[in-house]
């Protein structure tokens, strides 16, 4: 079975320009989450999706958004880039059982600079 | 909403030593413990997982044990190789959703 996919790997911005990250589960998984991880702020949770319905938001500005797609697929969006959106946007896929939570499967994230 | 909190946040030990790791968190609704192991340039995954019903896990080399009384939980690993060395993240959620808090990392260094 594949991994959790995402693309691009690595990907340098400017202050002011947006970008879209994606993110392909695992064959199955309906829940789709992101996370930022920066060097010691751990992972901190963006939002979460759910048959293509965002369930759970974290505490991050507007300018963060995503969806997912029928295909359980997702893509988040940062607009207005700021210097401190540096860092490795992560996705996680989970096999779901109604709302019992389960092992998170990362993907190997996407690394954004900001310059 | 919830606040995890680890410690240390770097940890050396000699080979075969042990290594705990303690988080403490602040939400009495959370009720799933996962701990997960990121080595170095690679993703994070599970190596050990504790529910709300249950005081101890153990699984070979490690354990996790939970206090839900005092809200926090420890990751113990025992006989520690050179592989062990990465960052371990604690986290804690409720079994309602899909939100994780993490805490902010541990990097372990075991020393051969």
């Amino acid at each position: 079975k594949a991994g959790v996919t995402q693309t691009p790997r690595y990907l340098i911005k400017t202050r002011g320009q947006q970008v879209t990250l994606s993110c392909s589960p695992i064959s199955g998984h309906r829940s789709v989450s992101w996370y930022q991880q920066t060097p010691g702020q751990g992972l901190q949770f963006l939002f979460e999706y759910f048959s293509e319905t965002q369930r759970n938001k974290g505490n991050f500005p507007g300018r963060f958004s995503g969806r997912q797609f029928s295909n359980s697929r997702s893509e988040m969006n940062v607009s207005t880039l700021e210097l401190g959106d540096s860092a490795l946007y992560l996705c996680a896929s989970s096999l779901l059982a109604g709302f019992n939570t389960g092992e998170l499967f990362f993907g190997e994230g996407s690394r954004l600079t900001v310059l | 909403g919830e606040n995890v909190e680890q410690h240390p946040s770097t940890l050396s030990v000699q080979e075969g030593d042990s290594a705990v790791i303690k988080c403490t968190y602040s939400d009495s609704a959370s009720n799933y413990f996962p701990w997960y192991k990121q080595e170095l340039g690679k993703r994070p995954q599970l190596i050990i997982d504790i529910r709300s019903n249950v005081g101890e896990k153990k699984d070979q080399r490690i354990a996790v044990t939970l206090n839900k009384t005092a809200k926090h939980f420890s990751l113990h690993i025992t006989e520690t190789q050179p592989e062990d060395s990465a960052v371990y993240f604690c986290a804690a959620t409720k079994i309602t959703g899909n939100q994780f808090y993490f805490g902010t990392g541990t990097s372990l260094t075991v020393i051969p």
